[in-house]
């Protein structure tokens, strides 16, 4: 069965250090997302993308956040300059079928900033 | 702005009983997504609901869709220990964001 996968599962970086995060999607699939969840909480809509270009993206998703898709079949998400807030779980989805919108996600990346 | 509310947050409860778990959202929307997620791990798409009054079933866990009162249900029936996870429901707002709820986190126990 088709899956999202994402790169690495657990990183840990220094505050102030550049992250990239990877994630390929489920191959025929069209739109793209990140989610992050701090421990224990929330999970939280940061940024979509379709076409090449972001379709929306939340108030977290700052200048300190960048996402690309640089060869068609990566989607990466980039944090320019990490801070300790940080820390969390980032969960890449896609999204293909636009009659039911069912978001299928990766394993997840765990951050942790130090 | 779209927020989705779910209640309770924390439910424990015994093996064998029935209990309902709500999901409330503020603003308009005809596309609900419910997800399973264990300690650590991703999440996992349990229902899509696309419209008023929609109801899916799997196994001891259905759900129902009210596009009028803004409201899903996820009902749990003869609860077994397997069934220990925390729960999200998701709003679709639009095409390419989709706003999750605080999520219940439910202990069955034996």
């Amino acid at each position: 069965e088709p899956e999202v996968t994402q790169t690495p599962s657990h990183q840990v970086t220094q505050m102030g250090q550049e992250v990239i995060l990877r994630c390929v999607p489920i191959s025929n699939h069209l739109y793209f997302y990140w989610y992050r969840q701090i421990l224990g909480q929330k999970v939280e809509f940061l940024v979509s993308f379709y076409n090449n270009e972001i379709s929306e993206k939340s108030e977290i998703f700052d200048d300190q956040f960048s996402v690309e898709r640089p060869d068609g079949s990566n989607f990466t998400l980039k944090i320019r300059s990490t801070k300790l807030e940080d820390s969390a779980m980032y969960f890449c989805a896609s999204m293909g079928y636009l009659n039911t919108g069912e978001l299928f996600f990766g394993e997840g990346s765990r951050l942790t900033v130090l | 702005e779209l927020k989705v509310e779910q209640n309770p947050l924390f439910l424990s409860m015994q093996e064998g009983k029935n209990y309902t778990i709500y999901c409330n959202y503020s603003t308009t929307s005809d596309r609900l997504y419910w997800y399973r997620q264990d300690p650590g791990k991703s999440l996992e798409s349990l229902f899509v609901l696309l419209s008023n009054g929609a109801v899916k079933q799997e196994g001891r866990l259905m759900a129902s869709l009210d596009t009028k009162a803004r409201l899903s249900t996820l009902h749990i029936t003869a609860a077994v220990h397997d069934l220990s996870a925390t729960y999200f429901c998701a709003v679709a707002s639009g095409t390419y964001k989709y706003i999750f709820g605080t999520g219940t986190r439910l202990k069955v126990l034996a």
